[in-house]
């Protein structure tokens, strides 16, 4: 089984539409977690970390359910320029060095 | 700060010739990590250093994979002999110390294409 999982979409919405991705991970033990964004042929940028009382950046919000192994990012009012792929990385307490990236979702917004 | 620099941004080569990826990570962090990124894969761990020592290899695919880090600001990986499978984007990244306060910030990559 993956370390981590997500839906590697394409999630296609209109500009201004609300969008929510999830990710689940296998090891209850995980101790940190964030979400990437990878523009096409450019390397992973981070986006957020994921804090355990969930945290906002402006339109972007990231949530962690421990109980069910799976943390989420809302966007809101999405911009054209959002469209990315969006990585899901969880960091292991048993390997706190280690990093587990998902597959990526893929977000296309449109005029 | 100029932040992860790689080195050669594209290359291609023949199937059975050395390559040799290289990489400066930012200046203070130290751990360093190679990952490689394809299609059907995604992005995958091959090796990380702490403080210029290989922590784990394990994600190393084979042999013909190796990895140095002769200082604090320079690290190479090499793949001699290169095979068609090889091809795919590796990137570097570094930390301070892996924790949400300090996560990884990732090179450009190389784009690797073995013919």
């Amino acid at each position: 089984r993956k370390e981590v999982e997500q839906d590697p979409g394409p999630f296609n919405v209109p500009e201004g539409a609300t969008v929510a991705f999830n990710c689940t991970y296998s090891n209850s033990a995980s101790q940190s977690f964030f979400w990437y964004r990878q523009d096409c042929r450019k390397e992973p940028k981070l986006l957020m970390s994921v804090y355990s009382s969930g945290n906002e950046d402006g339109r972007f919000t990231a949530q962690l359910n421990r109980a069910s192994q799976y943390i989420s990012l809302l966007i809101r009012d999405s911009k054209l320029s959002d469209s990315a792929t969006y990585l899901c990385v969880v960091n292991p307490l048993y390997n706190f060095n280690k990093f587990y990236f998902g597959s990526g979702t893929k977000l296309n917004v449109k005029p | 700060d100029a932040g992860v620099i790689q080195s050669p941004r594209h290359e291609v080569t023949e199937m059975g010739q050395e390559v040799t990826l290289r990489c400066k990570p930012i200046s203070g962090h130290d751990y360093l990590f190679w990952y490689r990124q394809t299609m059907m894969r995604g992005l995958e761990l091959l090796i990380y250093f702490n403080n210029n020592v290989p922590i784990d290899d394990s994600g190393m695919p084979e042999d013909r994979f190796s990895a140095k880090m002769p200082n604090a600001s320079f690290s190479t990986l090499k793949i001699q002999p290169s095979e068609p499978r090889d091809s795919a984007v590796y990137f570097c990244a570094s930390s301070h110390q892996p924790s949400q306060n300090s996560p990884l910030h990732f090179g450009n990559g190389t784009r690797l294409t073995v013919t």
